[in-house]
């Protein structure tokens, strides 16, 4: 019921290719899903977020799908360069605030 | 502006030896966190600080101690360390953005992480 899944576990996309990383859940309490992007050897730091009631959030060239009805979210890059090569991590929050994590995924842009 | 500040970098510790990670936040967050990072695994949450004077375990806190010495910091020890306790461990605080009545999100605000390796 706390889980999220995600998926895939690694990415590899050419330079100017859409990078879709997939989220799925199970407990409709949850009320915020964020994003969060981590460079090699340094923390993760949100990305761009969303709330259950709007379909897509856009931010630049990176842009979150919400399904309600699915329970599943997605995190696409438009446009993939090099500098986004990184490992990117869904969340989920609960009614205590807290955020649970999914596995996260390390995509790679390839030049 | 430093954010959340954690030491070490990095440490070697043998088996049955004791640490303390340290972390501060200078940006007057209360809620502080305690994550360990492993391959495949995700973030897996060890203890959290919801406010200066409590704190409360998370996922996997067997192994581990925590102390929320004041409103900035918030310390992880290893009592005797094992091979399984090798990660990377972050700490983290967090503010609430609040949207309206009904939704709002907290953001997390990461360290740099400290790489501890036990042998």
């Amino acid at each position: 019921q706390q889980q999220v899944k995600q998926s895939p576990q690694s990415l590899i996309v050419q330079k100017g290719g859409i990078s879709i990383i997939n989220c799925a859940y199970e407990n409709t309490a949850f009320d915020y899903f964020p994003w969060y992007q981590q460079f090699p050897g340094k923390g993760p730091a949100l990305l761009i977020a969303i709330r259950p009631d709007v379909s897509e959030k856009k931010e630049g060239r990176f842009t979150i799908s919400f399904n309600k009805s699915a329970k599943q979210f997605s995190l696409h890059i438009m446009d993939s360069q090099p500098g986004d090569s990184a490992t990117y991590f869904c969340a989920a929050q609960d009614s205590n605030y807290q955020l649970i994590w999914g596995a996260g995924t390390k995509l790679i842009i390839k030049p | 502006n430093a954010g959340v500040t954690q030491t070490p970098k990095f440490q070697v510790l043998k088996t049955g030896q004791s640490m303390t990670l340290q972390c501060a936040q200078d940006m007057n967050h209360n809620s502080m966190y305690w994550y360990r990072q492993d391959p495949g695994m995700g973030l897996r949450l060890i203890y959290y600080s919801a406010s200066e004077g409590t704190t409360d375990k998370g996922e996997v806190p067997n192994g581990y101690n925590v102390s929320r010495l004041n409103k900035r910091e918030f310390s992880l020890r290893l009592e005797s360390a094992a091979p399984s306790q090798t990660s990377v461990y972050f700490c983290a605080s967090s503010t609430k953005a609040h949207w309206d009545s009904r939704y709002s999100g907290n953001t997390i605000y990461f360290g740099e992480g400290s790489w501890l390796t036990v042998v």
